[in-house]
């Protein structure tokens, strides 16, 4: 039951520069959360959204939530070469799992 | 040092090779949950854990078991694995299932079934 799906799957930048993924989601949440996975290694979480909020910052990064477009986007800023992960949303509705999309790939060059 | 360990790491079985992958947390996390990560399939979870003695399905648990009789311990168990469980395969935990918590990941097991 996949509910997140990001896009774009794979987005490719220069250091120093902007990149934005996002997420689309299909029935109401409770919250939004992003992580972030280095290459074959366990995801790590970044934020977390209510639905009740709008913007959210940590750091470099900025994540907005849309519910009446049931989507979200994560914008890391100044983007260096250690951000270079896939990028996962996930999603709570109620009592339940979360569920994860199906990430996407960033690479930033240095 | 808070975290979520998983052993083994990678492992080359053949196929009916019973074998178990173990997950614990040291966080006294009440919420466990196992899944899979596949090329192109994201991640999808195989069965999670509300609490000790309380498990279930979750989106692919076909050809898998789990138990939690503790609750720092959430193991896999394959009891007959065939190619398709070829995967990488990640345990995870957070305090409880609730909406706003966030999820602490194990670093993965990469399983090989010939």
């Amino acid at each position: 039951s996949q509910q997140g799906e990001e896009d774009p799957q794979a987005l490719s930048i220069q250091e120093g520069e902007n990149a934005t993924m996002n997420c689309s989601y299909k029935t109401s949440i409770n919250n939004l959360q992003w992580y972030r996975q280095n290459s074959g290694r366990g995801l790590v979480h970044l934020i977390l959204i209510r639905s009740n909020e709008r913007e959210k910052h940590s750091g470099r990064l900025r994540v907005t939530l849309d519910t009446s477009k049931k989507s979200s986007s994560l914008l890391i800023t100044a983007s260096r070469a250690a951000d270079t992960a896939s990028y996962f949303c996930a999603t709570n509705s109620g009592n339940t799992p979360l569920v994860f999309g199906k990430g996407t790939r960033l690479s930033v060059i240095a | 040092e808070a975290q979520v360990t998983q052993n083994p790491r990678y492992l080359i079985t053949v196929t009916g090779k019973k074998l178990t992958v173990t997950c614990s947390q040291n966080m006294n996390h009440e919420y466990m949950s196992w899944y899979r990560q596949d090329p192109g399939l994201g991640l999808r979870q195989i069965y999670y854990s509300m609490n000790v003695e309380v498990t279930d399905k979750g989106d692919v648990p076909e050809g898998y078991k789990v138990s939690r009789k503790e609750k720092r311990n959430f193991p896999l168990i394959l009891e007959s694995p065939s190619p398709n469980q070829t995967s990488l395969y990640f345990c995870a935990s957070s305090y409880r299932l609730a909406p706003y918590n966030e999820q602490f990941f194990g670093p993965g097991t990469r399983l090989t079934v010939l």
